[in-house]
């Protein structure tokens, strides 16, 4: 039921643009996006729900396909404070708001 | 408001031992998450709580663990007796509102090692 992120990782020069998905095998509900940077906790940066609502932070776009069961994450631009480990959490129907999250994604974003 | 806190923020024991993580919500919040994150197995749901009531423990890996929350500002997550695969990072968060509808907010995790 693990989401499946990709790429595993990826670096970046300042500047360039990056994609991050999240698919699942299963109908998703939601997914939720956050980032966690080494040693640090997990930060949220977006939610987006079945039927197009989206919560998040202003400068973050995302997408949710509902028929193909997936997710992207769109940084553009990328700055080095975009440097982290980007984690989805998908949350399945009848699931009470539980969250399985992805392995992960690692971003370098390099000067 | 200090966000979630928790405590201890490092905690190294033996085999055996038994081990209490504690967290503090942040005030108002209906939710509280507990979590587990290892490079095996990445961020794993343990259980967690709505209004001070466990909802979905299944996370849970075996009877060792156990989790409560007596009142709205305090959990624990107690492993008793502690094993080598029981070494992780657990984050406590909490939320407000309906879950799975509102950002999680994460405490800095207790990292814990067992020898």
């Amino acid at each position: 039921q693990q989401p499946v992120q990709s790429p595993q990782a990826v670096i970046l020069r300042e500047g360039e643009d990056a994609v991050i998905n999240c698919s699942s095998s299963k109908a998703l509900y939601s997914v939720h996006w956050y980032r966690q940077k080494h040693g640090e906790a997990p930060v949220f940066l977006m939610i987006l729900l079945k039927g197009g609502e989206q919560k998040g932070h202003e400068k973050i776009s995302a997408s949710f396909n509902e028929k193909k069961q997936q997710s992207s994450l769109y940084l553009t631009a990328s700055q080095l404070s975009y440097s982290g480990t980007y984690f989805c959490g998908t949350e399945l129907y009848n699931q009470g708001g539980k969250l399985i999250f992805g392995q992960g994604t690692e971003l370098s974003v390099k000067p | 408001d200090a966000g979630v806190i928790q405590s201890p923020r490092h905690e190294v024991t033996e085999m055996g031992q038994e081990v209490t993580l504690r967290c503090k919500p942040i005030s108002g919040h209906d939710y509280l998450f507990w979590y587990r994150q290892t490079m095996m197995r990445g961020l794993e749901l343990l259980i967690y709580f709505n209004n001070n009531v466990p909802i979905d423990d299944s996370g849970m890996p075996e009877d060792r663990f156990s989790a409560k929350m007596p009142n709205a500002s305090f959990s624990t997550l107690k492993i008793q007796p502690s094993e080598p695969r029981d070494s992780a990072v657990y984050f406590c968060a909490s939320s407000y509102g309906v879950v799975g509808r509102d950002e999680q907010f994460f405490g800095p995790g207790t990292r814990l090692t067992v020898l």
